[in-house]
């Protein structure tokens, strides 16, 4: 049973250009979370989604930042515009329906330069 | 401000030892989950506890949630240096079944040298 998968593991962006994650969740699973983890800050959450919809985004930055949960495929987390204070660790979580046990992908990490 | 307060930030400790991390909240909690999380890798889930009062003991892990759910501990027996990791609480916000965000406590770093 494959755990929850993230892509690519590192990537690398100068700025201004567009960074683009991916996140499968686990089998099953139909509820994905977003974090991103600063050094000394700890993880913070961005936003919620379910298939097609986006249940919370308070976390997230209104602008450059959007996130997606199509139909089909994985979860998007886009960044436009990538600034040096977006390098960070960022995070997918999955879980099942009915209990709040999140499961995380190994990251993604994002360095802007 | 940091809605879950992790103590110790930083544990250095012998092979063999006992300790406890605790993780301390003003805010109630419908669940409670720990996680180690390893350089360069994501949180794993160790535990999640539920009900104010519980105990759950994973080997040599016991983990206790307070009986009004706004803390929790964990305690390891007779460390060894593959529990070095960074320990993260996290808790579900009180608000029935939102089932959403987790609020994350900063960590303790443990470190059991040989």
């Amino acid at each position: 049973n494959a755990g929850v998968m993230q892509n690519p593991r590192h990537l690398v962006r100068r700025r201004g250009q567009e960074a683009r994650l991916r996140c499968s969740p686990m089998k099953g699973h139909s509820h994905v979370y977003w974090y991103r983890q600063l050094p000394e800050e700890g993880l913070k959450f961005m936003v919620y989604l379910q298939k097609e919809n986006i249940i919370d985004e308070s976390g997230m930055p209104k602008e450059r930042f959007s996130a997606e949960f199509p139909k089909e495929g994985p979860s998007i987390l886009r960044i436009q515009q990538v600034v040096r204070g977006d390098s960070a660790a960022y995070f997918c979580a999955s879980r099942q329906a009915t209990y709040n046990e999140q499961f995380f992908g190994p990251g993604t990490r994002l360095t802007v330069l | 401000t940091q809605l879950l307060e992790q103590s110790p930030q930083f544990l250095s400790i012998q092979e063999g030892e006992n300790l406890t991390v605790y993780c301390n909240s003003s805010s109630v909690f419908s669940s409670l989950q720990w996680y180690r999380q390893e350089p360069g890798e994501g949180p794993v889930l160790l535990v999640t506890v539920v009900t104010g009062g519980e105990v759950k003991k994973l080997k040599r892990l016991t983990f206790q949630f307070g009986d009004a759910r706004k803390d929790s501990s964990l305690h390891i027996t007779a460390a060894q240096p593959g529990d070095t990791g960074l320990y993260l609480c996290a808790g579900d916000s009180d608000r029935g079944s939102t089932l959403g965000r987790l609020y994350f406590g900063r960590g303790t770093q443990l470190t059991v040298w040989p």
